[in-house]
């Protein structure tokens, strides 16, 4: 089976740089997925990690181990804007093409 | 010039009833998904379509009925709805020669009374 592990909710300051965290447990591993989701409106995407390491744009950094099962996702400069839910997803090898399996999701709301 | 896109952006309807909820994409991807997203923000996928080939189905109960006129559009037909139906379904779409991001339509909002 698989099994996707993230925070349910963090608060940060304006300003500050938050990380938040991602363990999963799957076969046929495929990659990672970060998206960010605003109340009422569709996820999108924001970055994507296949191999082990740091992928960075702009002010969002993701981490990949995959010998750990183990993601972040990195805000720095974080701005009011930056609050909503953030997406960790592991795709998955095989006939399913695509095949994105979702982790419920960290709520982060961004304080003054 | 939206991307993917879904309608209606709102459902509310009895329960017993048959519905349908459109999407299209414009992104010239291959392959098209549905998935539901319950009261506690759970994204689950429901099915996927590759060139017009159903190739996921998560258990979804068979009242659930994708429907894929050709590889731009993937419609969902839902009959007999019931309580539980009620959440927001998202459609999305990705190119799968690449390992390329989805991207997601606005959600149909479907209350089910």
């Amino acid at each position: 089976g698989q099994n996707i592990d993230q925070p349910t909710e963090m608060t940060a300051t304006e300003g500050a740089i938050v990380q938040i965290n991602c363990t999963y447990q799957t076969s046929g591993f495929n990659g990672l997925f970060w998206y960010q989701q605003h109340a009422g409106e569709a996820p999108t995407f924001l970055s994507y990690n296949v191999l082990d390491g740091l992928e960075e744009k702009g002010r969002f950094s993701s981490f990949l181990s995959r010998s750990k099962g183990y993601s972040y996702l990195l805000l720095k400069e974080l701005q009011m804007k930056d609050s909503a839910s953030y997406l960790c997803a592991v795709r998955r090898h095989g006939g399913s093409q695509g095949n994105l399996i979702f982790g419920k999701g960290t709520k982060l709301s961004v304080k003054p | 010039d939206t991307a993917v896109s879904q309608t209606p952006k709102y459902l509310v309807t009895q329960m017993g009833n048959d519905k349908s909820i459109k999407c299209e994409q414009n992104l010239g991807h291959d392959t098209m998904y549905w998935y539901k997203q319950d009261s506690k923000k759970f994204l689950k996928i429901m099915f996927s379509y590759n060139n017009k080939e159903l190739i996921i189905n998560e258990t979804v109960p068979n009242r659930f009925s994708p429907k894929s006129p050709d590889k731009a559009h993937l419609n969902l037909h839902i009959n007999s709805l019931e309580l539980g139906d009620s959440a927001v379904y998202f459609c999305a779409s990705s190119q799968s020669s690449t390992p390329s991001a989805q991207y997601f339509g606005p959600g149909t909002r479907l209350t089910v009374l």
